[in-house]
């Protein structure tokens, strides 16, 4: 069965950096894209970021652009989300999930999540 | 950037009951619409996909439906583990995916 595990949360000061982890298995990692999605302390979800099965590409929010990276290592079955210059407002639980491709047509691709992890919890407070 | 709204934010509802959420977009996203539900503590699920697929395990109980900005989740017969926030995402213009601020499922 599909499994994400994520680690690497904690408490960080403001300005500061923290590298999240999720180890995949299950699935066929390198075949699939994968997301980071977050929540807030009794907020909603929000999007950050998604690379794509190659890593060829890679979106951000806007609201972490500049700051937070996104990667993989396809022999490890494993994402990564760096981030830094973290803020108070990205306090949050931080979700790796992975993509779906629903179909495909002229215009693109269209994918959600399937599965997702049970989350990290990054505090940024000094 | 697609917004989408859910409402209401909190409905209340007895055991046996039927529940309608709704999820609006702010321009058509066509049937590239998500359902997930998260219970407190746990990472979201995915439920519906297309609009109107269930996933996989999902109970028949669960429908989807709607198409271009207006659509509707409905839980055809309240259990007591369907108690729960549910939130609807587009996934037709990307970046980014969008989600509503979500429903909660309480009882009544």
């Amino acid at each position: 069965q599909v499994q994400l595990v994520e680690s690497g949360g904690g408490v960080v000061q403001p300005g500061g950096s923290l590298r999240l982890s999720c180890a995949a298995s299950g699935f066929t990692f390198s075949s699939y894209g994968l997301h980071w999605v977050r929540q807030a302390p009794g907020k909603g979800l929000e999007w950050v970021t998604f690379i794509r099965f190659d890593g060829s590409n890679k979106y951000y929010a806007d609201s972490v652009k500049g700051r937070f990276t996104i990667s993989r290592d396809n022999s490890k079955s494993t994402l990564y989300l760096q981030m830094s210059s973290l803020r108070a407002e990205d306090t949050a639980v931080y979700y790796c999930a992975k993509d779906l491709t629903a179909y495909y047509d002229s215009s693109g691709y269209y994918s959600f999540f399937d599965y997702w992890g049970q989350g990290t919890l990054v505090t940024v407070s000094s | 950037e697609i917004v989408m709204t859910q409402s209401p934010a909190t409905l209340s509802v007895s055991p046996g009951e039927r529940a309608t959420l709704s999820c609006r977009a702010s321009q058509s996203v066509s049937s590239n619409l998500a359902w997930y539900q998260q219970k407190p503590g746990q990472a979201p699920r995915l439920l519906i996909y297309g609009a109107s697929t269930r996933a996989t395990g999902i109970p028949a109980r669960f429908s989807g439906s709607g198409s271009g900005t207006e659509f509707i989740l409905t839980i055809s017969s309240l259990q007591s583990e369907d108690f729960a926030v549910y939130y609807c995402q587009q996934y037709n213009n990307w970046p980014p995916w969008t989600f509503g601020q979500g429903t909660k499922v309480e009882i009544k």
